[in-house]
């Protein structure tokens, strides 16, 4: 079946240390997006990619890089420059293709992965 | 910019009672709406959606919302709750990304809670 795996499911990192976050889809989506969830705070965009070798960034991409080298794959990394690491991790695809709106807007709803919690020691 | 606004960070009801989850919206251009679902540490899944056809949106396990543009709310209902329903709840807009493509803002969630 297809869909979007996010590995590892937990992980715990020491303060000052980088960690990769891996999410692979084989929906054959254009598009992916890493979205951070904090209690209360619903979901945050990190960043997103439309094209390989091409992402934007997100409302909160301070501290976090991301690499868009394959269709499938869009890697997170967390930086020892993101000062609260703590949260759940989210990878999206979108389909990029098919209905669109008035505008030539791409309609498509987003989905997900199971996601992976950070906590910092 | 397009933001969301869900009233009400957690909704209690009695197994059987209707649901009704708050969604107000503001968007500069005729928006997409979107309802999903989150079990606990799980990813999200989709309940439906509003792409400018018809206002009253049917989607999965017997949910439903209508759009109201004059009141820009998305509201989220269901006539009979069941304990499965027990879940955190995000409404979501569409933005207008200048290359085509499009982005989603969540509101913040509205956790419900189904009581025997």
């Amino acid at each position: 079946d297809g869909g979007i795996t996010q590995s590892p499911k937990y992980l715990f990192r020491k303060e000052g240390q980088n960690v990769t976050l891996s999410c692979e889809q084989n929906l054959n989506h254009d598009a992916m997006y890493w979205y951070r969830q904090d209690p209360g705070q619903g979901l945050r965009l990190i960043y997103y990619s439309q094209i390989v070798n091409d992402f934007q960034k997100g409302d909160i991409a301070e501290g976090y890089s991301v690499s868009r080298e394959k269709k499938e794959s869009f890697p997170l990394t967390v930086t020892s420059a993101q000062k609260n690491p703590t949260a759940f991790y989210l990878c999206a695809s979108r389909k990029t293709g098919g209905l669109t709106g008035g505008s030539g807007r791409r309609t498509g709803e987003l989905f997900f992965g199971e996601g992976s919690r950070l906590t910092v020691l | 910019a397009q933001s969301v606004t869900q009233l009400g960070s957690h909704v209690s009801v009695s197994e059987g009672a209707l649901v009704l989850l708050r969604c107000n919206y503001s968007s500069s251009v005729p928006p997409y709406l979107f309802w999903y679902v989150q079990y606990p540490n799980q990813g999200l899944q989709l309940l439906l959606k509003y792409t400018s056809a018809a206002t009253l949106v049917k989607g999965i396990n017997g949910f439903e919302a209508e759009f109201k543009k004059s009141e820009t709310s998305f509201h989220l209902t269901k006539p009979s709750a069941h304990m499965s329903d027990a879940a955190e709840y995000f409404c979501a807009v569409s933005d207008q990304a200048g290359s085509g493509y499009s982005t989603l803002t969540f509101g913040k969630g509205t956790m419900l809670l189904v009581s025997p």
